[in-house]
């Protein structure tokens, strides 16, 4: 089945730790997003990537980073310097003018 | 830059009755798309419909139907014959069809609707 995986499911960090977000597809679309999803907040772009080893930094892009080595690929690291990254975290990816397709998220909490 | 509004934070609608969650938009473009998803307690985002703005006909999916008043900058969503698992948080979003330094024009969100069914 074609779709976007997003692991773990849930991530503990415990404070001046990095993490790193898995967010993988087999649909085959050029483009990949990150958001952030706070609670009573739509979703806020972090990072995209049109292309291989090409990505655009997002409305809030400080305190993340991320890579783009394979078209299926798109990890997200949650650095040190994000002060407040307890959220939840969408992955998507499209093709073209479609619409995005979102993986199932990733709950991440900062303990 | 543009804006998108939902000014309905909660919504509630009795089972098989009809409801209608408002958008708005703010947008200096003549063309662009809109979608509403859907994000219901699993938290999945699910594409509910899309509309071209260039298109005058207002999109349908089963249920789900638009109200697209482009000359307004709104785009309000219509559940008929509601069921209980149409209850869920649905989110307008907005995406230019231009291309600006290299984007293909990201999703712009707005805050969501709660939305209830009642049994």
């Amino acid at each position: 089945d074609g779709g976007i995986t997003q692991s773990p499911k849930y991530l503990f960090r415990k404070e001046g730790q990095n993490v790193t977000l898995s967010c993988e597809q087999n649909l085959n679309h050029d483009a990949m997003y990150w958001y952030r999803q706070d609670p009573g907040q739509g979703l806020r772009l972090i990072y995209y990537s049109q292309i291989v080893n090409d990505f655009q930094k997002g409305d809030i892009a400080e305190g993340y980073s991320v890579s783009r080595e394979k078209k299926e690929s798109f990890p997200l690291t949650v650095t040190s310097a994000q002060k407040n990254p307890t959220a939840f975290y969408l992955c998507a990816s499209s093709i073209g003018w479609s619409e995005q397709f979102f993986g199932p998220g990733t709950r991440l909490t900062v303990l | 830059a543009q804006t998108v509004t939902q000014s309905q934070p909660e919504m509630s609608v009795q089972e098989a009755e009809t409801v209608t969650l408002s958008c708005t938009y703010d947008t200096s473009e003549s063309d662009y798309y809109l979608f509403w998803y859907k994000q219901p307690p699993s938290r999945q985002m699910i594409l509910v419909i899309r509309q071209e703005a260039y298109k005058q006909q207002n999109a349908t999916e089963n249920r789900f139907s638009v109200n697209f008043q482009k000359a307004a900058k709104s785009f309000s969503l219509k559940i008929s014959d509601s069921q209980l698992g149409d209850a869920a948080m649905y989110f307008c979003a907005y995406r230019s069809a231009y291309l600006y330094g290299g984007s293909q024009g990201n999703l712009i969100f707005g805050k969501g609707t709660k939305l209830s069914v009642k049994p």
